[in-house]
């Protein structure tokens, strides 16, 4: 157990859908991330945010709306999305935002779009 | 923009051999983070380098960090089957403040 949990585990949803990923961390840290594993590739980060502020946003498309409403939590608004945006949907929090911080890893949400 | 590289992308072995596996950047690294990711799993962070040619050990793992802070390499001594999963390798590129850009990743199958 690292201390970040994440729900639903795994989503299935149309492409008209809009559902919601939820990400939660029980460590008392300051910085957020969402990243997203395709199989074969690297993790590709995606959002960051650092005191509920979002402080990096990788060219990520509209239809991926992340939201922070407290240090806590992390959320991650789907709409309209396409099948090549099915992967694993990581989310990792860590003390601060800074220079070598670890990031703790949840187990992340399978994302199939069809 | 920075690029980590890892190699080689699978590695399979006989239980009982050794494995390595090689990161490396494009640019120089304020530090460097290992973690593993069992199948099915999520990566679960294993160690930081900070240090110029800096090593550390973790059982049978040996953890190097070059000289110019460029690579980093992870060998494994004799592996076990509990060994199997991706090892990712994630640098900080120096001046840069908060964002790790991870490699791609070396799977590891060991056979029994």
């Amino acid at each position: 157990e690292t201390g970040v949990t994440q729900t639903p585990r795994h989503l299935v949803m149309g492409m008209t859908n809009k559902k919601s990923l939820k990400c939660e961390q029980h460590l008392g840290h300051n910085a957020m991330y969402w990243y997203k594993q395709s199989a074969k590739k690297p993790l590709e980060l995606m959002f960051v945010y650092s005191l509920e502020e979002r402080v990096e946003n990788n060219s990520v498309p509209s239809r991926f709306s992340p939201e922070c409403p407290n240090s806590s939590h992390l959320f991650l608004h789907l709409h309209t999305l396409q099948p090549e945006d099915s992967a694993l949907y990581l989310c990792a929090s860590s003390q601060d935002l800074g220079d070598g911080e670890t990031q703790y890893f949840g187990p992340g949400t399978r994302l199939l779009v069809l | 923009g920075q690029q980590v590289m890892q190699i080689p992308q699978y590695q399979h072995v006989q239980e009982g051999e050794d494995f390595t596996t090689y990161c490396n950047s494009s640019t120089t690294l304020s530090n460097i983070q290992w973690y593993k990711q069992r199948p099915g799993g999520h990566p679960v962070f294993l160690i930081q380098l900070v240090k110029s040619g800096e090593v550390k050990k973790q059982k049978r793992l040996t953890f190097q960090f070059g000289e110019a802070k460029k690579n980093s390499s992870l060998h494994i001594t004799a592996t076990q089957t509990t060994d199997v999963g991706t090892y990712f390798c994630a640098g900080l590129e120096e001046n840069q403040g908060g964002k790790l850009i991870f490699g791609q990743g070396t799977e590891l199958s060991v056979k029994p």
